[in-house]
């Protein structure tokens, strides 16, 4: 397991680009999904998406047109980018990660979680 | 979409006793199931992976089983640190999905 830490403004406006960066430490990146869930607030988890330390993406369909998801293993980061935000996308976003092994994964390192407002 | 459900959404429960959840996929999704606690303004933290592997650490009177479309977490004695919100997650396909959460209560 690594550890895993969230960064990027707790406030964004309407319409603008919701920016997020996960700094991993304690491990290596390969052979991992790099994942973004999050949840609103009083309810549950909604999966994003994930990208693979060789930087394929996956997303959920519904926000796909608005997400996306970069690595950079040299800095022991991944990224998340959700576009035109709206009072919706007011949530607690976690990074997470998890081995792929053979066709199975799950999610054994989590972030801290962090608040993200979009309000005006 | 695979559609997780959970059941029951919430229950009371006392210090010692038994606590079955259940988890229903929409489709079959084989064996690639995960358990998930989390605690108030905590990150959601593995209990089982591929529905009946204990994670390392976790304590041994949790434990997954099923395939298919129909799958289980039993705590065997519930503790005062079990009481929590528990979250079923398939990882069969993509997206993946997350049950809607059980929240544990203390009686």
């Amino acid at each position: 397991q690594v550890q895993l830490q969230e960064s990027g403004p707790g406030l964004v406006k309407p319409s603008e680009t919701l920016s997020l960066t996960c700094t991993v430490s304690g491990g290596s990146m390969s052979g991992y999904y790099w994942s973004w869930i999050r949840q609103s607030p009083g309810k549950g988890l909604e999966w994003i998406g994930y990208i693979y330390y060789s930087g394929s993406t996956n997303y959920n369909p519904s926000l796909t047109s608005r997400v996306t998801m970069s690595v950079d293993t040299s800095k022991k980061q991944f990224s998340l980018r959700l576009s035109s935000v709206t009072a919706a996308d007011t949530a607690v976003y976690y990074c997470a990660s998890g081995p792929v092994v053979g066709a199975s994964n799950w999610l054994d390192s989590w972030g801290q979680g962090t608040l993200v407002t979009v309000s005006s | 979409d695979i559609q997780m459900t959970q059941s029951p959404s919430s229950l009371s429960a006392s210090a010692g006793d038994r606590v079955t959840i259940i988890c229903r996929a929409s489709q079959s999704i084989s064996s690639y199931l995960n358990w998930y606690q989390q605690k108030p303004g905590k990150a959601p933290k593995l209990l089982i992976y591929t529905a009946s592997n204990l994670q390392s650490g976790v304590p041994s009177r949790f434990s997954g089983s099923g395939s298919g479309t129909d799958f289980t977490l039993i705590i065997s004695s519930l503790q005062p640190e079990d009481f929590a919100t528990y979250y079923c997650q398939q990882s069969y396909s993509t997206p993946r999905t997350f049950g809607q959460g059980t929240k544990v209560e203390i009686k």
